[in-house]
């Protein structure tokens, strides 16, 4: 099995909510990562997470924060975004980091800030 | 440092027609190679991968990809387009010192009947 679930599909929130999404692989990975994809562009490095603790941090406003529960779950906590942080979020998950071995992605949820 | 081009932002072909997407890369250490996959309103699929061996690589769904060092190239082919071959692909590189993924910015594959 090398599927990564993400919920929900679909978000819409307002400026002042909280949300958080989840995402969840049972394929034994000790790497888990967050993504921002804008149409039409490649997917942006967000947060890194290896072995539950927090390896790479790509300048993230602080509106976004990461938790990594165990090994199988990966959280992305929001507050106070802002409307250009609408995009597609992409979790991924690999066997290990930072040894370099192939990601595979969640679906995404497609993020809309009002 | 590494990074990586996709020559062509949008590529059209007709269905049965020899597919190519270019991608170039750089880096200082020996690469490991990706290409993947993206449907509409979809994560993105790891069609197929090089890390060392054998460097004609075979991936899912027909396509394959070679590496030539002495050309920075890792092209992904596929001998006959398929409707359902229209989606964004992503040339990505990587190397044995680190984890992180670099992307190109990625080429429209368009199939027309």
């Amino acid at each position: 099995d090398t599927e990564v679930t993400q919920t929900p599909k679909h978000l819409v929130m307002g400026m002042t909510n909280k949300k958080s999404l989840k995402c969840e692989q049972h394929m034994g990975h000790r790497a888990m990562y967050w993504y921002k994809q804008k149409a039409k562009k490649p997917p942006e490095l967000m947060f890194v997470y290896s072995y539950e603790k927090l390896s790479i941090n790509e300048s993230v406003p602080s509106r976004f924060s990461p938790e990594c529960p165990n090994s199988s779950l990966l959280n992305l906590h929001l507050h106070a975004l802002q409307p250009e942080d609408s995009a597609l979020y992409l979790c991924a998950s690999s066997q290990d980091y930072p040894q370099t071995y192939e990601q595979y992605f969640g679906p995404g949820t497609r993020l809309t800030v009002t | 440092a590494q990074s990586v081009t996709q020559l062509g932002s949008h590529v059209s072909v007709s269905e049965g027609a020899l597919v190519l997407l270019r991608c170039n890369y750089s880096s200082s250490v020996p690469p490991y190679l990706f290409w993947y996959v993206q449907y509409p309103n979809q994560g993105l699929q790891l069609l197929l991968k090089y890390t060392t061996g054998a460097t004609l690589v075979k991936g899912i769904n027909g396509f394959e990809a070679e590496f030539k060092k002495s050309e920075t190239s890792f092209h992904l082919t596929k001998p006959s387009a398929h409707m359902s071959d229209a989606a964004e692909y992503f040339c990505a590189v990587s190397n044995n010192q680190g984890g992180k993924l670099i992307f190109g910015q990625g080429t429209e594959l368009s199939v027309k009947p």
